[in-house]
């Protein structure tokens, strides 16, 4: 079965240090792409970055990078530099293009950055 | 250039009565997914639509709900007799013609239900 497993239902990190949150996945497909998106509490996602399968190099964007570690099936979310504003649910998901392309979410974790 | 647009934004029903939920797909983009969110958890796929057919509705409820994606118009989530269990933000997402890889996929801002 296709699933996204996050372990950290909450996380604390001191505002301008880095923190990484955990993904990992389970597919037997060859080609999937894997995202991060961000929900505060206003509620809309907000798309933060994405890694595709096949992707040699780790994305980055900005203070986001994705952690990709293809044999272990892990898509580690590395924000740098936290801030206040970082407060909020972080959901991973992957994407099945042999499957219509929907995706697939894990249980998300909690963020909260302390001043 | 419009994003996904879904209204109403927030929706207050009574139990037995319906709730309809529309979203506008981008501009151009051709297949529309909807998820429901339940309080305290990730994303639900509900259902996979194109203009006029239903792809994949392995995630949506055998019964009272129904999702169309018309030739004209909005894609419609309908949630008929609703109950308090059916509380919770639906989230709708586009994408292009051809979603065959990449990060082409759109959310929009969500609509959110509650069952009183």
């Amino acid at each position: 079965a296709q699933k996204i497993t996050q372990t950290q239902p909450g996380m604390f990190v001191q505002e301008k240090e880095a923190v990484t949150l955990d993904c990992t996945y389970d597919t037997s497909d060859q080609s999937y792409g894997l995202f991060w998106y961000k929900q505060p509490s206003s509620g809309e996602m907000i798309f933060l970055i994405y890694q595709g399968s096949y992707d040699e190099q780790n994305a980055t964007e900005g203070r986001y990078s994705l952690n990709f570690q293809k044999a272990r099936k892990s898509a580690n979310l590395v924000i740098s530099a936290s801030q206040l504003g970082d407060s909020a649910m972080y959901f991973c998901a992957m994407r099945r293009y042999n499957q219509g392309g929907k995706l697939i979410f894990g249980q998300g974790t909690e963020l909260s950055v302390k001043p | 250039n419009a994003g996904v647009m879904q209204n109403p934004r927030h929706l207050v029903r009574r139990r037995g009565q319906e709730a309809r939920l529309r979203c506008s797909p981008m501009k151009g983009h051709s297949h529309v997914y909807w998820y429901r969110q339940l309080p305290e958890e990730g994303l639900k796929f509900m259902v996979y639509l194109q203009k006029e057919n239903i792809i994949d509705e392995s995630g949506m409820p055998k019964e009272r709900f129904s999702a169309e994606f018309p030739k004209e118009g909005p894609s419609i989530l309908r949630i008929q007799q609703v109950v308090r269990g059916d509380s919770a933000a639906y989230f709708c997402a586009s994408s292009p013609r051809t979603a065959s890889s990449g990060n082409t996929i759109y959310f929009g801002e969500g609509s959110w239900l509650t069952v009183v």
